[in-house]
């Protein structure tokens, strides 16, 4: 299993600009979400998705969109890219249910708004 | 809404040595899960090690134990035996029990120094 992937893992934007940070999973879980990591922080909640075609806000969802169209992928858009965005991106999938309620995550994207 | 609290920034210890790192917590839940992982350079988030709040006992993974402390809700985390490896950031994390997605709220971090 490769786990939890993401791509890219680095890249810069302009201002202004959009793009779609990728995440896919090959555990079959049902749970999936992206996180962002600025410098002396932890991680906080951007959106979740409960299982394919279900999404939901998480702790700052403005200015990024979600979709879950199948369970293994759960991309990240961002709409027109500020350097407020700058910051470290994580997806994490987990199961529903069980004793563990493990979250996995992936490498990380380091994403850089001038 | 929860929050984590995890009032060490860094903290650095000798190698062969112990380190406990705290975390405080603020809920109103009374069934909940408490994580803590561990963040190397390589920016990859390990899960070290879990508690769950109805158990009484504290949990402990090889040379990483807790002090879970519920009525104070407070949960620390002890490394024993402190190694090179250890060198990381460290994050307290806490879910609700049945949160839909798993969501995880996390604390500040602390960024533990191991030195030979």
């Amino acid at each position: 299993n490769a786990g939890v992937t993401q791509t890219p893992k680095f890249q810069v934007l302009k201002t202004g600009q959009s793009m779609t940070l990728q995440c896919a999973q090959d555990m079959n879980h049902e749970y999936m979400s992206w996180y962002r990591q600025d410098p002396g922080m932890g991680l906080r909640l951007i959106h979740y998705s409960v299982g394919a075609g279900i999404t939901d806000q998480g702790e700052v969802p403005n200015g990024y969109n979600v979709s879950r169209s199948t369970t293994e992928d759960f991309p990240l858009r961002l709409l027109s890219a500020a350097p407020s965005q700058t910051s470290v991106y994580f997806c994490a999938s987990s199961m529903t249910s069980g004793s563990t309620y493990e979250q996995y995550f992936g490498p990380g994207t380091r994403l850089t708004v001038t | 809404a929860q929050t984590v609290t995890q009032s060490q920034p860094e903290m650095s210890v000798q190698e062969a040595e112990a380190v406990t790192l705290s975390c405080t917590y603020d809920t109103s839940e009374n069934n909940y899960y408490l994580f803590w992982y561990k963040q190397p350079p390589s920016r990859q988030m390990i899960l070290v090690i879990r508690q769950e709040a109805y158990k009484q006992q504290n949990a402990t993974e090889n040379r990483f134990s807790v002090n879970f402390q519920k009525a104070a809700k407070s949960f620390s985390l002890k490394i024993s035996d402190s190694q090179l490896g250890d060198t990381a950031m460290y994050f307290c994390a806490f879910m609700k029990h049945g949160a839909a997605g798993n969501k995880l709220t996390f604390g500040g971090g602390t960024r533990v120094l191991v030195k030979p």
